[in-house]
């Protein structure tokens, strides 16, 4: 069955650094989503992503973010300088069509992030 | 008011036991509306969509009632393997909005 995949799975950083989550998509997936989980806390929603450019984004999206799709496949998350804050697991997610259309969302296993 | 706002439980039901699981949302707009699973530390997974019709799969059985923009689950004769938090997810609410929205879950535990 295919799935997301996410690298690396741990990701431990010093505050300031830039750092950039990586997520390999379904391959037939249209629409890419990056969502946060800070632990014990519900899931948030960081940015959807769709057709090379950014669809949606949430007021924690901000300019500290950024995403890209270098290739056909990857689909990255970049924090330019972290704070302790960002510590939390992220999640990428995929669909085929549109969520508001019901299509669902696939999840990747998730990169924790440690900002210390 | 919270986007999606659910009891936080934890709900700790014997096996076998029927548990019903409530959720409510503030965007009248939400078109979609799901159930997901999450395992501890793990990524949620797709339980079942949720249709306004009610919809069952199995032991679970999901409904809406976008009048009081309620959404429930129930499950019956549950297993172990049903212990896991419980996510109520809406989508934003246009036909542009893919984002997803997210409770903060529900946890059960199924004893023996």
């Amino acid at each position: 069955e295919p799935e997301v995949t996410q690298t690396p799975s741990h990701q431990v950083t010093q505050m300031g650094q830039e750092v950039i989550l990586r997520c390999v998509p379904i391959s037939n997936h249209l629409y890419f989503y990056w969502y946060r989980q800070i632990l014990g806390q519900k899931v948030e929603f960081l940015v959807s992503f769709y057709n090379n450019e950014i669809s949606e984004k949430s007021e924690i999206f901000d300019d500290q973010f950024s995403v890209e799709r270098p290739d056909g496949s990857n689909f990255t998350l970049k924090i330019r300088s972290t704070k302790l804050e960002d510590s939390a697991m992220y999640f990428c997610a995929s669909s085929e069509s549109r969520t508001a259309l019901g299509d669902e969302q696939f999840f990747g296993p998730g990169t924790r992030l440690t900002v210390l | 008011r919270k986007e999606v706002e659910q009891d936080p439980g934890p709900f700790n039901v014997p096996e076998g036991a029927t548990v019903a699981f409530n959720c409510t949302y503030s965007n009248s707009a939400s078109q979609s509306f799901f159930w997901y699973r999450q395992d501890c530390r793990k990524e949620p997974k797709l339980l079942m969509s949720v249709y306004s019709s009610g919809n069952e799969d199995g032991r679970f059985t999901a409904q809406l009632n976008r009048a009081s923009q309620y959404i429930s689950l129930l499950i019956r004769d549950s297993k172990l393997s049903d212990s896991a938090t419980y996510l109520c997810v809406v989508n934003g609410g246009t036909y542009n909005n893919n984002d997803m929205r997210f409770g903060a879950g529900t946890r059960l535990t199924v004893k023996p």
